[in-house]
């Protein structure tokens, strides 16, 4: 099974909601990152946890906050959102965090915020 | 800090003919250079990469190459077919304690039936 999955597949919020991210992986992998796609743009690393512990946040506002419950899952819990947080949130996982393994990405999600 | 600059930002090809995407890097110190096929509604796919041990890897009708001196490296696709139609992204391994991925700006490529 080499495949990283999401869900939900689209997401319309408003700014006063709660909602979460979810990302799985069954390859035994211990490294797993989040990161935001604005269209026609490249993804850009958001977090990333290895060994189940975060070791990079790249200065993401508090209202999106990681969890990993255990090595294969990965969630992204979201409050209070603004609209220019819409974007494409693509999870990956690799073998280990140092990033010279190859990082496999799920489907993503596609998020709106009202 | 690492930057991936990436030409070009649009590319058209007739069905069959090659098609070259290059980018450069500026850490001299990165050593893993992967490229990844993005279609349109799905994540970023990885297609070849390249470690700075080799100069040159080849899978099928994909290939890549690395000139770590000028620091540049380039994706090269031959027979290309519709099917290849994308946005293709490299990039490059920042080696400092993240050893995070610096993406280049992407590439769409269009080939044309």
């Amino acid at each position: 099974d080499t495949e990283v999955t999401q869900t939900p597949k689209h997401l319309v919020m408003g700014m006063t909601n709660k909602k979460s991210l979810k990302c799985e992986q069954h390859m035994g992998h211990r490294a797993m990152y989040w990161y935001k796609q604005k269209a026609k743009k490249p993804p850009e690393l958001m977090f990333v946890y290895s060994y189940e512990k975060l070791s990079i946040n790249e200065s993401v506002p508090s209202r999106f906050s990681p969890e990993c419950p255990n090595s294969s899952l990965l969630n992204l819990h979201l409050h209070a959102l603004q609209p220019e947080d819409s974007a494409l949130y693509l999870c990956a996982s690799s073998r280990t965090g140092t990033g010279r393994n190859e990082q496999f990405f799920g489907p993503g999600t596609r998020l709106t915020v009202l | 800090g690492e930057n991936v600059e990436q030409h070009p930002s649009t590319l058209s090809v007739q069905e069959g003919d090659s098609a070259v995407i290059k980018c450069t890097y500026s850490d001299s110190a990165s050593n893993y250079f992967p490229w990844y096929k993005q279609e349109l509604g799905k994540g970023p796919q990885l297609i070849i990469d390249i470690r700075s041990n080799v100069g040159e890897k080849k899978d099928q009708r994909i290939a890549v190459t690395l000139n770590k001196t000028a620091k540049h490296f380039s994706l090269h696709i031959t027979e290309t077919q519709p099917e290849d139609s994308a946005v293709y992204f490299c990039a490059a391994l920042l080696m400092d304690s993240s050893y995070k991925l610096i993406f280049g700006s992407g590439t769409r490529l269009l080939v044309r039936p």
